[in-house]
C-alpha cells in the first residue's frame, strides 16, 4: 500500500535559517504529492503541490521538487520567520491515472518545526 | 478563511451523551470528507462522501455515524462514545474525486473530550 515518511521532528531553528524537511514516499502508479501546513488551533492548509516527477511546487517561500528516482519531496525554505512555526504533512494521492482512488490522501506524522526569533 | 467551517470547535461530552459536529463548505465542492487527528498518529480517514453518497467508511466504530444531507453539509453524530476517542476531528471537501482538481480544503476541526 501507499505510505509516507517523514522526518520525526521536531526542528527548531532561528529567524533566517534554512529549512528542510524530508519526505518519502511509496506508492502504486503516479501519486500526486502535497505539503500541508498546520497552523496552532487550526485546520490544514495547502502549502503546495506537485503532480508529476520533475515538477516543482512553491508557496510563500516554500519549495519541492517531485523527484521520482529517489521517491521524495522534500519541502525547503531559503529563511524560515517565526510565523512559519507549524506543524507540516507531507501527504500523496494516487491521481487520476493510475486506476486508484485518487481523492484518498495518505498522510505523514508531520513535522513540528518552531522558529525563534 | 478557508471556506470550510465546523461547529462546534470544542466540545467536551460524557460516554453516554449523543452530541453532533457540523461542518460546512462554501466552496461549490460535492466531495466531503471526515478525518480523525489523533497525538502522534498519521491522520485516518473516516468516512468520504461523494455527491451526496458514501464512497468511503473505514472500519469506523458504529458509535460514529456521518449524514451528508446536501452537498455543502456533512455531519458526524456521535453517541456512546469512549475516551479513546477524544481527538481532532477534522472535516475537508474537494471537488468530485473522479474530476481533475482534487486538493483537500479542510475546516480547523473540533477538539473533542470524552471524559
Amino acid at each position: 500500500g501507499n505510505s509516507v515518511t517523514q522526518m520525526e521532528g521536531p526542528v527548531t531553528l532561528s529567524e533566517e535559517a534554512f529549512l528542510t524537511i524530508n519526505c518519502t514516499y511509496t506508492a502504486t502508479g503516479y501519486p500526486s504529492l502535497f505539503w500541508y501546513v498546520q497552523y496552532p488551533g487550526e485546520g490544514l492548509q495547502l502549502l503546495l503541490k506537485a503532480t508529476k516527477a520533475d515538477d516543482k511546487g512553491s508557496n510563500k517561500g516554500f519549495e519541492a521538487t517531485y523527484r521520482k528516482e529517489t521517491t521524495s519531496f522534500h519541502l525547503e525554505k531559503g529563511s524560515v520567520q517565526v510565523s512559519d512555526s507549524a506543524v507540516y504533512f507531507c501527504a500523496l494521492s494516487e491521481g487520476l491515472n493510475s486506476g486508484g482512488s485518487n481523492y484518498k490522501l495518505t498522510f505523514g506524522k508531520g513535522t513540528l518545526l518552531t522558529v525563534n526569533p | 478563511e478557508t471556506g470550510v467551517t465546523q461547529t462546534p470547535r470544542h466540545l467536551v461530552m460524557g460516554m453516554t451523551n449523543k452530541k453532533s459536529l457540523k461542518c460546512e463548505q462554501h466552496l461549490g465542492h460535492n466531495a466531503m470528507y471526515w478525518y480523525k487527528q489523533s497525538a502522534k498518529k498519521p491522520l485516518e480517514l473516516m468516512f468520504v462522501y461523494s455527491l451526496e453518497e458514501r464512497v468511503e467508511n473505514n472500519s469506523v466504530p458504529s458509535r460514529f455515524s456521518p449524514e451528508c444531507p446536501n452537498s455543502s453539509h456533512l455531519f458526524l453524530h456521535l453517541h456512546t462514545l469512549q475516551p479513546e476517542d477524544s481527538a481532532l476531528y477534522l472535516c475537508a471537501s474537494s471537488q468530485d474525486p473522479a474530476g481533475s482538481s482534487y486538493e483537500q480544503y479542510f475546516g480547523p476541526g473540533t477538539r473533542l473530550t470524552v471524559t
